[in-house]
C-alpha cells in the first residue's frame, strides 16, 4: 500500500516552454501533497505544500507564478514549470500524506527535468 | 533559520557498524525522521523518533536527544546494498525539512 507515482519519469524540454509533472497516489487518498526539488548530490528542498481543493503554500524563495501547482483531486497533484530555463533542470519529487496518518509521507519516484 | 547538519560522507566495510549523526536547529520540531535514497531514486522511510531514546527496526536503529537537538542513525551488519545517501529530516507540523545528506559507501 501507500504507492505514489509520478509521470513522466524523465523529460527534456526546450528553454521557454512549459512542462507538467503529475503526481498520483495510487491506493490512498492524499489530503496533502508536497513538491520537492533536488539538485545533484544535494538535499531535498521543499518547494510547496498543496491541500486538495485549495491553493498551494509555497516556501520562501519559490516563485509561485513559475511553479504552478494544482491539487484538484485527492489522488492527483500537478506541478507545471512555466517558461523553463536551464537552471530549472533538476530532480522533482512529490510526496503525499493521508489524513489521520502519523505524519508519514510517501514519496514518488521522482521526475528528472532537463531544460536545453 | 533552519539547519540540519550531517557528515557529507562516511565509508565503512561490509559487516561493520556505522553511525550517522545529525544536529538540527529548526523553528518547529515534532520529531526526527531518517530516509535512505539510492542514486536516481526516491527517498524511502527508515525510522522516526518523536521522543528521546532509541528506536530499533531490524538492522537500523535511530536515536534522539531533544535537549541536545541531536540524533543519529545506526546501521549494523552493513551490506553492499546499504551504499546510498541518508538524510535526517525534522518534522515541523506536516512538513519535512531535510538535512544535507550523508553518502555512505560500503566496501567489501
Amino acid at each position: 500500500g501507500a504507492v505514489v507515482s509520478q509521470h513522466p519519469s524523465r523529460v527534456i524540454c526546450k528553454s521557454g516552454t512549459s512542462v507538467k509533472i503529475e503526481c498520483r497516489s495510487l491506493d490512498f487518498q492524499a489530503t496533502t501533497m508536497f513538491w520537492y526539488r533536488q539538485f545533484p548530490k544535494q538535499s531535498l528542498m521543499l518547494m510547496a505544500t498543496s491541500n486538495e481543493g485549495s491553493k498551494a503554500t509555497y516556501e520562501q524563495g519559490v516563485e509561485k507564478d513559475k511553479f504552478l501547482i494544482n491539487h484538484a483531486s485527492l489522488t492527483l497533484s500537478t506541478l507545471t514549470v512555466t517558461s523553463a530555463h536551464p537552471e530549472d533542470s533538476s530532480f522533482y519529487i512529490c510526496s503525499a500524506r493521508t489524513q489521520g496518518s502519523n505524519y508519514e509521507q510517501y514519496f514518488g519516484p521522482g521526475t528528472r527535468l532537463t531544460v536545453t | 533559520g533552519q539547519s540540519l547538519e550531517q557528515p557529507s560522507e562516511v565509508t565503512a566495510v561490509e559487516g561493520a557498524i556505522v553511525q550517522i549523526n545529525c544536529t538540527y536547529q529548526t523553528s518547529g520540531f515534532y520529531g526526527l525522521s531518517w530516509y535512505q535514497q539510492h542514486d536516481g531514486g526516491a527517498p524511502t522511510f527508515l525510522s522516526y523518533n518523536a521522543l528521546d531514546g532509541l528506536e530499533e527496526t531490524g538492522r537500523f536503529s535511530s536515536f534522539l536527544s531533544r535537549s541536545d537537538s541531536y540524533g543519529y542513525l545506526l546501521l549494523q551488519e552493513l551490506q553492499m546494498k546499504d551504499s546510498a545517501s541518508y538524510f535526517c529530516a525534522v518534522r515541523d507540523g506536516y512538513k519535512l525539512i531535510f538535512g544535507s545528506g550523508t553518502r555512505l559507501l560500503v566496501r567489501p
